[in-house]
């Protein structure tokens, strides 16, 4: 069974740029997350799907960045513009619908903003 | 809202030891469910064990147990027989029952714990 992928696995970008993560579930999976760890830290949840609606974006910085779930598979990340302080592991995950189900996350793309 | 605590940034044990992480939680519910995940170098988050809060039996899972100490809010992880592989980044996480509205399944992490094994 094929894991939860991502792209890129590293970025560099300057401060004001914009970038783009890409995101694709395991099959099946109606539910998407995108986390940000900042390192050192644990991760902290930015935005959830189910199927292709929001659930929970309570935490996302509306201001700079954006996702979409289309047709309720792939999933992309955006950040616009990005600032020094969003430099992290974006992590993406997996998981079946239903309380306590496993999570099953992608490997991240590092971004570091300069 | 629902908060994790790892109040050990790091940790060390001889291979073939046994070690234990600690985790602390604090919710007002009483449907949820712990993990505990593992993070090694690549990135790439691991389930480890889970525990469902309702179940009073401790989870286990080959050389991995916890102590579920529901009315103390405690969630601890015992590596038995640890082995080189096990180094890595451990998180405890908290995810809501039911009663958590369409958000459950959201994970709440700790910290984290760096476990170094000694050969």
């Amino acid at each position: 069974e094929a894991g939860v992928a991502q792209s890129p696995r590293y970025k560099i970008i300057e401060k004001r740029q914009s970038v783009a993560f890409w995101c694709n579930p395991i099959s099946g999976h109606a539910t998407l997350y995108w986390y940000q760890q900042i390192l050192g830290q644990g991760p902290k949840l930015l935005i959830q799907f189910q199927n292709n609606g929001v659930v929970d974006d309570s935490q996302l910085p509306k201001d700079r960045f954006s996702a979409e779930r289309l047709k309720g598979v792939d999933s992309t990340l955006k950040i616009q513009p990005a600032k020094l302080e969003d430099s992290a592991v974006y992590l993406c995950a997996s998981s079946l619908w239903g309380q306590g189900a496993e999570a099953f996350f992608g490997q991240g793309t590092r971004l570091t903003v300069v | 809202a629902q908060t994790v605590t790892q109040s050990q940034p790091e940790m060390s044990v001889q291979e073939a030891e046994t070690v234990t992480l600690s985790c602390t939680y604090d919710t007002s519910e009483s449907d949820y469910y712990l993990f505990w995940y593992k993070q090694p170098p690549s990135r790439q988050m691991i389930l480890v064990i889970r525990q469902e809060a309702y179940k009073q039996q401790n989870a286990t899972e080959n050389r991995f147990s916890v102590n579920f100490q529901k009315a103390a809010k405690s969630f601890s992880l015992k590596i038995s027989d640890s082995q080189l592989g096990d180094a890595a980044m451990y998180f405890c996480a908290y995810s809501p029952g039911r009663a958590g509205g369409t958000s459950y399944g959201k994970l709440t992490f700790g910290q984290g714990t760096i476990l170094t094994v000694h050969p």
